[in-house]
């Protein structure tokens, strides 16, 4: 199994749709949790971070943590065509290079 | 700023064939990290540095070699290429807290 799972998609929704992203983690150390998105072609690109539970919002963005069922989300809402992209989740292990454990990624596509 | 700079950004190399991928990051970070991701897959970690003279391995380590003699520079070197290093690498650097940040990638192909 792995430590952090994601659906790949594509996820196609229309433009306006509130979007859930989701990543599932096993590892019970994850304490932290990142959210990064990547263009086609680019680097990823560090969105949102949060510690723990509970909810983190950030303009249309929110990251949530629920640490009982190791289940963590990312909410968009007024979903954009430019939001089109994979988004990544991530946490860092408890090592000493702080090396980030990554899903495979979920592909969001927001058509007009 | 420029954050994390990678060059080059596309590179072709026949068999056998060694090369270096360049990573530079102006952010004074002592984090150092080399991914490669293949089509369709997460990231899978490399090398990685806590500092100036300091390397370790990560995940698939193997057929690559890194260095670290500046806070700045941390290149990959790739020896004797093999078509299963055809992959797009991504270079990311960190202060002490947990988040990366990812330079633009260079795309190899090995034929």
């Amino acid at each position: 199994q792995k430590e952090v799972e994601q659906d790949p998609g594509p996820l196609s929704v229309p433009e306006g749709a509130i979007v859930s992203l989701n990543c599932t983690y096993s590892n019970s150390a994850f304490q932290y949790f990142m959210w990064y998105r990547q263009y086609s072609r680019k680097g990823p690109e560090l969105l949102m971070y949060t510690y723990s539970s509970g909810n983190k919002e950030d303009g249309r963005f929110t990251a949530q943590v629920d640490k009982s069922s190791k289940y963590i989300s990312l909410f968009i809402r007024d979903s954009q065509p430019s939001d089109s992209a994979t988004y990544l989740c991530a946490s860092p292990g408890n090592n000493a290079g702080n090396m980030l454990t990554f899903g495979g990624g979920t592909r969001l596509m927001v058509k007009p | 700023n420029a954050g994390v700079t990678q060059t080059p950004k596309f590179r072709i190399l026949k068999i056998g064939q060694s090369m270096t991928l360049q990573c530079t990051q102006d952010m004074n970070h002592n984090y150092m990290y080399w991914y490669r991701q293949d089509p369709g897959m997460g990231l899978k970690l490399i090398y990685y540095s806590v500092g100036a003279g300091i390397t370790d391995k990560g995940e698939v380590p193997n057929g690559y070699n890194v260095s670290r003699s500046t806070t700045e520079d941390f290149p990959l070197r790739l020896e004797l290429a093999a078509p299963s290093q055809t992959s797009v690498y991504f270079c990311a650097s960190k202060a002490l807290s947990y988040e990366q940040y990812f330079g633009p990638g260079t795309r190899l192909t090995v034929t």
